[in-house]
C-alpha cells in the first residue's frame, strides 16, 4: 500500500462532460504528480505541483487543469472530455526527490 | 534530453525459470533509474531503485538489477518465475530534475507459464 489515494477509481462519463478526479496525500507530502496511461501512449507525465504551486508541465492538454490545495490533496480537472481521454490516471507523492509513491489510479471511460 | 527503452514489448517464461526484462537508457545527468510493476487493475508499485549507490539493487519479490554504465543499461532479473510474476514492468529514469523529468518505458508485459 501507496497510503496515496485516488478517487473515484472508475469513472464512466459522455462525451463534453466534465469531471475530477482526486488525489490525497500521505503525510508530509508535498509534491503531486499527475500522469496518464493510455493503450497506444503508454504512461505520460502530465504536470506537477509542489507546495500549491505549479512547479513543471508535462504533455498536458489545455482542456485538463489541476490544482493543489493548502492541506495538499490534489485535484485534475478534465474538460470537453473526448473518446481519446480514455485511460488510467495516476497521482504520484513524494516528499523525495529519488522516489515517488503511486496511488491505484482512477480509470476513466468516456462514451 | 534522456530516454528509456524496454526491448521487448512481452516476454513469456515458464514458471520455475529465470526473468529477464530489458533496459536500456541516455540521460545527460546522472540518472536514477527505478523499476515498476502493475498488475493487471492495480496502480504502480517500486520493485527496485538505483540512485548512484551500489550497481547491484536488490528489490522485492526476489528482483534485482544491476546498472552498467558502459552498457547504459538496467535489466531486471529473478531467478525463478513465480506466477504472480505475472504483471507489466516499466522502467523509469529521472534526471537531475527529480521526477518532473521522470520518463517511463513503453512497458513489458511477463507471462509467466505454469
Amino acid at each position: 500500500d501507496s497510503g496515496v489515494t485516488q478517487t473515484p477509481k472508475h469513472l464512466i462519463t459522455a462525451t463534453g462532460q466534465r469531471v475530477t478526479l482526486r488525489c490525497s496525500p500521505r503525510s508530509g507530502d508535498l509534491s503531486v504528480y499527475w500522469y496518464q496511461q493510455s493503450l497506444d501512449q503508454g504512461l505520460q507525465f502530465l504536470i506537477q505541483y509542489y507546495n500549491g504551486e505549479e512547479r513543471a508541465k508535462g504533455n498536458i492538454l489545455e482542456r485538463f487543469s489541476a490544482q493543489q490545495f493548502p492541506d495538499l490533496h490534489s485535484e485534475l480537472n478534465l474538460s470537453s472530455l473526448e473518446l481519446g481521454d480514455s485511460a488510467l490516471y495516476f497521482c504520484a507523492r513524494s516528499c523525495m526527490l529519488t522516489e515517488a509513491f503511486f496511488g491505484q489510479g482512477t480509470r476513466l471511460t468516456v462514451v | 534530453a534522456q530516454s528509456v527503452t524496454q526491448l521487448d514489448s512481452h516476454v513469456s517464461v515458464s514458471e520455475g525459470t529465470p526473468v529477464l526484462l530489458r533496459c536500456n537508457y541516455s540521460s545527460s545527468y546522472s540518472p536514477s533509474l527505478f523499476w515498476y510493476v502493475q498488475h493487471p487493475n492495480k496502480g504502480l508499485q517500486l520493485l527496485l531503485k538505483y540512485t548512484s549507490a551500489a550497481t547491484l539493487v536488490k528489490g522485492i519479490n526476489g528482483f534485482e538489477a544491476e546498472f552498467k554504465k558502459s552498457e547504459t543499461s538496467f535489466h531486471l532479473t529473478k531467478p525463478s518465475a513465480h506466477m504472480s510474476d505475472a504483471a507489466e514492468y516499466f522502467c523509469v529514469v529521472t534526471g537531475s530534475g527529480g521526477y518532473q523529468k521522470v520518463t517511463f518505458g513503453t512497458g513489458t508485459k511477463l507471462q509467466v507459464i505454469p
